[in-house]
C-alpha cells in the first residue's frame, strides 16, 4: 500500500441497506477525515479523527458513523442508506491538525437507489 | 455557516495566465489552502497561505489578504494538463477545513 486507499471504488446500493466504506493509510498520519463531494457544493466534511481512539462530527454528520480503532483505518458506515447520500466520498489524512496538507484517497462513488 | 466563493468556470488559452479568485467569510481564519482536482480524481495539494502576501511555487502562485478576506491562485504559462478544478479551502476557528465549490478551468489550444 502506498498512501491512502479506499474501497470499494464504486457501489450501487438499495435504500435502507447498511454500507461501510473502507479507508486505509500507511503514512502513520494522526488525523483522518471523511468528505462527500456533490456537484456545485464542493467537499463537505462528514466526520474526522484527530488521533486513534477519538472522532468528531463535521458539517454533515447525520446518517453516518465512524470509528478509529487504530492509526491506519477509518471506516465510514451508513446505517440505513437514503438516496440523498448518493455522492462521491473521499477519505483524507494529514500528519497533524488541519494546518497540515491533507492527502486524499481516490474516492468511492456511491449510488443509493 | 461558512461562505467561500469562487467563480464556477474559467477558460483560457494555452500559454496564457489565469487568476482564480476566492473570497471568504468564515467563523475564524487559521489559513487557506488551494487544491487541484482533475476530473474523476482525488484533490491534490497546491499551496498554503497563512500570512498576507504572495507565495510562489513554479508556475503557480497564491496570494492572501486576511483583512480583505481574499485570496487568488495564479496559474502562469498554462498547459493543457492544467485543465482541472481548483478548490479554495479555509481553516476555520474549529480547526476544520471548509471548502469552496471549486473553479473549473478549461485550457484551450
Amino acid at each position: 500500500i502506498a498512501g491512502i486507499t479506499q474501497a470499494p471504488t464504486s457501489q450501487i446500493l438499495a435504500a435502507g441497506r447498511r454500507m461501510t466504506l473502507r479507508c486505509t493509510q500507511d503514512m502513520r498520519h494522526n488525523a483522518m477525515y471523511w468528505y462527500r463531494q456533490d456537484l456545485g457544493l464542493g467537499l463537505r466534511l462528514i466526520h474526522y479523527s484527530n488521533t486513534a481512539g477519538t472522532t468528531g462530527k463535521g458539517e454533515v454528520p447525520d446518517g453516518y458513523s465512524v470509528s478509529r480503532a487504530n492509526t491506519d483505518d477509518f471506516p465510514l458506515t451508513l446505517a440505513s442508506a437514503v438516496p440523498s447520500q448518493t455522492s462521491v466520498y473521499f477519505c483524507a489524512s494529514s500528519e497533524g491538525s488541519a494546518y497540515n496538507e491533507q492527502f486524499f484517497g481516490p474516492g468511492t462513488r456511491l449510488t443509493v437507489l | 455557516g461558512q461562505n467561500i466563493d469562487q467563480p464556477t468556470e474559467m477558460t483560457a488559452t494555452e500559454g496564457a495566465i489565469v487568476q482564480i479568485n476566492c473570497t471568504y467569510q468564515t467563523s475564524g481564519f487559521n489559513g487557506l489552502f488551494w487544491y487541484q482536482q482533475h476530473a474523476g480524481e482525488a484533490p491534490t495539494f497546491l499551496s498554503y497561505n497563512v500570512l498576507d502576501g504572495l507565495e510562489e511555487k513554479g508556475r503557480f502562485s497564491s496570494f492572501l489578504s486576511r483583512s480583505k478576506g481574499y485570496s487568488y491562485l495564479l496559474l502562469k504559462e498554462l498547459q493543457m494538463k492544467d485543465s482541472a478544478s481548483y478548490l479554495c479551502a479555509v481553516i476555520t476557528d474549529d480547526y476544520k477545513l471548509s471548502f469552496g465549490a471549486g473553479t473549473t478551468v478549461t485550457v484551450r489550444a
